[in-house]
């Protein structure tokens, strides 16, 4: 079955600096790979998806995220940090239902960015 | 677009009780998620309807969660009795169809607390 673990329960950053949060997978196969915001009492948010090709995806807000294969890992990543990227992060990876051939999204157990002005 | 519309935001009752969490996906999804998460975890999925069929209910608790997506559109979460362990946000979610490489789109979620 697929996996994701995000390694970090909380990082923390200096405003403008870079940021990184980690997630790595396991998974057979290529992989579908998610990047999702949560803001504090707010659903989660889309910011990016990988889908087997190009291996720097660029999403929203000014976020990025690598893929590579060799470290099996989606790290998600910006330039310039703000205050306002303070938030919860969920990487998730979807896999697929081998009986029934239907698929059905996994979730890392979070990771709270916390940027200090 | 409207996104996902979920109601209440917040509940709060005790234990034994009886709640009802209602969802209303966007407009032409196929696909409707319910995940529960507990503070400090990431979502756990609950339940996946595809139209009105359920894809997977394997994680649902079902002596005490019940769901139904009636038409296949609005989706109803039921929790009777609840118990301490179910307090939680109840996340719903929806995407246009079955498989894809679409991400899901979420409502805010109904926050519950059991006292």
């Amino acid at each position: 079955a697929q996996s994701v673990a995000q390694p970090e329960d909380q990082v923390n950053v200096a405003e403008g600096n870079p940021l990184t949060v980690k997630c790595t997978y396991s998974v057979s196969g290529n992989p579908y790979l998610f990047w999702y915001v949560q803001y504090p009492n707010r659903g989660l948010q889309f910011l990016l998806k990988y889908i087997p090709g190009d291996n720097l995806v660029k999403g929203s807000y000014g976020f990025e995220a690598e893929f590579n294969k060799s470290q099996t890992s989606f790290h998600l990543k910006k330039p310039s940090a703000l205050v306002s990227d303070s938030a919860l992060y969920f990487c998730a990876v979807r896999d697929i239902r081998v009986a029934s051939g239907t698929y059905k999204y996994i979730f890392g157990t979070g990771t709270r960015l916390k940027v200090l002005a | 677009e409207a996104g996902v519309a979920q109601s209440p935001r917040y509940k709060i009752i005790e234990k034994r009780q009886s709640v009802a969490f209602w969802c209303n996906p966007i407009s032409g999804h196929a696909t409707l998620y319910w995940y529960q998460q507990i503070l400090g975890q990431g979502p756990k999925l609950l339940i996946q309807f595809q139209n009105n069929g359920v894809v997977d209910d394997s994680q649902l608790p079902k002596d005490r969660f019940s769901a139904e997506r009636l038409k296949g559109v609005d989706s109803t979460l039921k929790i009777q009795p609840a118990k301490l362990e179910d307090s939680a946000v109840y996340l719903c979610a929806s995407s246009p169809r079955q498989g894809g490489t679409g991400e899901l789109f979420f409502g805010e979620g109904s926050r519950l607390t059991v006292l």
